[in-house]
């Protein structure tokens, strides 16, 4: 069974600052990963995917991941209050009948204060 | 927002009582997967379809069942409800390369 970690929350930062949304995973042969954000009564909408070792940015938001560390994480810069939601955290599962599937981290709450 | 459709948006049923979820893909995806998210918990993934056939499926029983169409739409059949299937039900489509999967706007259901 695959887990996906991440850091409990809820995080709240005060507006212009930085955020940092950290996830471990226990699978070492994963490949895909994910964030997702989630409002509020809403689904889970797509924000960032990453599949090699390094940074990706993507205007304000940057993911790195660390495969040796089975080690991803999500920085928000120059946090708005707009960006008050559940984080999730998911993870590909990438072999046989589990080709495709997600796994889910429960979620880091993030609020962002004016 | 994502193409991805979904129908109910809420519902409400009673235990025991059979129900049917429905899920329209976005344009250009071929693969369906169903999850499960009870509240304050991440999705949970409940089965995958790809070219009509079920594709991987989770730790879900059998009462927990789909289908999925030449449209590439699909539907979540759940027979015999219980209290605890009371959830967020979310459609993700995504390619054939089964990397990116979006998720439609989900069915709230509640078993009473």
């Amino acid at each position: 069974q695959k887990e996906v970690e991440q850091n409990s929350g809820p995080l709240s930062v005060p507006e212009g600052a930085i955020a940092s949304l950290n996830c471990t995973y226990s699978d070492r042969v994963s490949q895909s990963f994910f964030w997702y954000r989630q409002y509020s009564g809403k689904s889970p909408e797509l924000i960032m995917s990453i599949y090699s070792n390094g940074d990706k940015e993507d205007g304000r938001f940057t993911a790195q991941l660390n495969k040796a560390s089975q080690y991803v994480s999500l920085l928000i810069r120059d946090s708005q209050p707009s960006d008050s939601a559940t984080y999730l955290c998911a993870v590909n599962g990438n072999r046989g009948s589990t080709l495709g599937r997600l796994y889910f981290g429960r979620g880091t709450q993030l609020t962002v204060w004016p | 927002e994502t193409g991805v459709t979904q129908s109910p948006t809420h519902l409400i049923k009673t235990r025991g009582q059979q129900v049917t979820l429905r899920c329209s893909s976005q344009s250009g995806h071929n693969t369906v997967s169903w999850y499960q998210q009870a509240l304050g918990q991440g999705p949970q993934f409940i089965f995958q379809y790809y070219r009509e056939e079920e594709n991987g499926r989770g730790n879900f029983p059998p009462r927990f069942s789909g289908l999925q169409f030449p449209n590439y739409s699909s539907e979540l059949n759940v027979n015999a409800l219980e209290l605890d299937d009371s959830a967020l039900y979310l459609c993700a489509t995504g390619t054939g390369d089964f990397y990116e999967q979006y998720f439609g706007p989900g069915t709230r259901l509640t078993v009473t």
